[in-house]
């Protein structure tokens, strides 16, 4: 399975930045996702990143918030905008292979703390 | 009513004790069904997978899915302190993955 780095592992932020974050994977990948799990609550998809076409988001989730970029299969970045104490959670990226049941691969996640 | 209930604990139980994990979901198009385990400060990994109604069984873990009353489960014989973390399940069809809450498990030596 693939192998994804993801960074920052944790950060710290003012209310009113953005952050970024980086996912690495050491293969091409067609299918990259980005998650938030926030605490005490299940892994919800924020978008699909598309390579060469606008992510697709899901329901509550839009692209001036969490602007996404996929420049190639290996790599992707969600940005967290604007940000709010309300946005304090853990973000992962995830990827998808093979066939049907196929095999999903999450990064370690970023925990993102606004103040 | 959400997609996947999951209880999410915490559950603390003695080592060698026999784990049961469930996980309720609502739409039968739901084809794939998952377990993931999270450890502290980590990403999901996943732990089982099967697309069918019955018992699957990889070591001291059995996964059970009875797709007639949408229920899934996790059962964990001869539980283990390294046992300890987050389990999700998942759910999938034509779709992304549906996490439940995930149920926060707790070995004790």
């Amino acid at each position: 399975s693939a192998v994804i780095s993801q960074k920052p592992s944790r950060d710290i932020c003012q209310r009113g930045t953005s952050l970024t974050i980086q996912c690495q994977v050491d293969s091409q990948v067609t299918m990259m996702f980005w998650y938030r799990q926030q605490p005490g609550q299940s892994l919800t998809l924020i978008a699909t990143a598309n390579q060469g076409s606008e992510a697709t988001y899901e329901s509550g989730f839009v692209i001036d918030k969490f602007p996404i970029s996929r420049p190639n299969l290996t790599f992707s970045t969600l940005t967290v905008s604007n940000l709010s104490p309300e946005d304090s959670s853990i973000y992962l990226c995830s990827v998808r292979q093979g066939a049907p049941p196929y095999g999903y691969t999450f990064g370690s996640g970023t925990r993102l703390t606004v103040v | 009513q959400k997609e996947v209930e999951q209880d999410p604990g915490p559950l603390s139980v003695p080592e060698g004790a026999i784990v049961s994990l469930n996980c309720t979901y609502s739409n039968s198009a739901f084809q794939y069904f998952m377990w993931y385990r999270q450890y502290s400060r980590k990403g999901p990994e996943l732990l089982m997978y099967t697309y069918s109604s019955g018992n699957k069984e990889d070591g001291r873990f059995t996964a059970q899915v009875d797709k007639s009353s949408k229920y899934i489960s996790l059962f964990i014989r001869d539980s283990q302190p390294s046992d300890s973390a987050t389990y999700l399940c998942a759910v999938s069809g034509n779709t992304p993955l549906v996490f439940g809450k995930g149920t926060r498990l707790s070995v004790i030596a």
